[in-house]
């Protein structure tokens, strides 16, 4: 069990560019969670999926961001046309789905925006 | 609005003396409750937890007490040791409804030899 990684751990980027976030579950978890967490604040909920299916997202999650699980494994986010307000560290974590449910995290990337 | 709300944003103990982080929420609905201590630069880490059909949970030199009434928890360090020393996150969800955490804003817990 090597646990939740997420990739890159640090990203910087300029305003008006386009990010892709990778995380990698640990392996039969099939709940994956997309949290954002900004300085001096607890995580916010994002978005989450069974397998490969997306089942809810929060309204926090503009049209400019995009999450995807494929194949029910690992998940990507991407940030479109960036702006100063998305710098936060976005976290993974992952779950059996079971009741109740115990949500592993990983590590976070960290986006600053410029 | 603020679901879930950490009223210390720190608090300081000595070394083997017990810590008392508070948690306080506003949803009725929400029926089970966790505790994370997150270091800096790292996600955060599961530590306990405790569903709404109890009052009380422990593990090892961790207990989370739950008072379903006043709609407060609490976690309890005995004893508390340096490194202990962390942010602590108390979260809620609603069993069966997507298991969606919700944060408090946490507590920075300074343990200190």
């Amino acid at each position: 069990d090597t646990g939740v990684s997420q990739n890159p751990r640090h990203k910087i980027t300029k305003r008006g560019q386009n990010v892709t976030f990778r995380c990698d579950p640990i392996s039969e978890h099939n709940r994956l969670y997309w949290y954002r967490q900004t300085l001096g604040q607890g995580p916010e909920f994002l978005t989450y999926f069974q397998n490969e299916a997306q089942l809810e997202k929060s309204r926090l999650l503009s049209d400019r961001f995009s999450a995807e699980r494929p194949k029910g494994s690992f998940s990507t986010l991407e940030i479109q046309r960036t702006e100063q307000g998305d710098s936060a560290m976005y976290l993974c974590a992952s779950s059996l789905g079971q009741i109740p449910d115990t949500q592993y995290f990983g590590p976070g990337t960290r986006l600053t925006v410029l | 609005d603020q679901q879930v709300k950490q009223n210390s944003p720190s608090l300081s103990v000595q070394e083997g003396r017990i810590s008392i982080l508070n948690c306080d929420y506003t949803n009725s609905m929400f029926d089970y409750f966790l505790w994370y201590k997150k270091y800096p630069a790292e996600g955060p880490t599961f530590l306990i937890s405790i569903s709404s059909i109890k009052d009380k949970n422990e593990d090892g030199r961790f207990t989370v007490f739950l008072n379903k009434s006043a709609k407060h928890l609490s976690l309890h360090i005995v004893p508390s040791q340096p490194g202990d020393s962390a942010v602590y996150f108390c979260a809620a969800s609603v069993i069966g409804a997507g298991n969606m955490l919700t944060f408090g804003g946490g507590t920075r817990l300074m343990v200190k030899p």
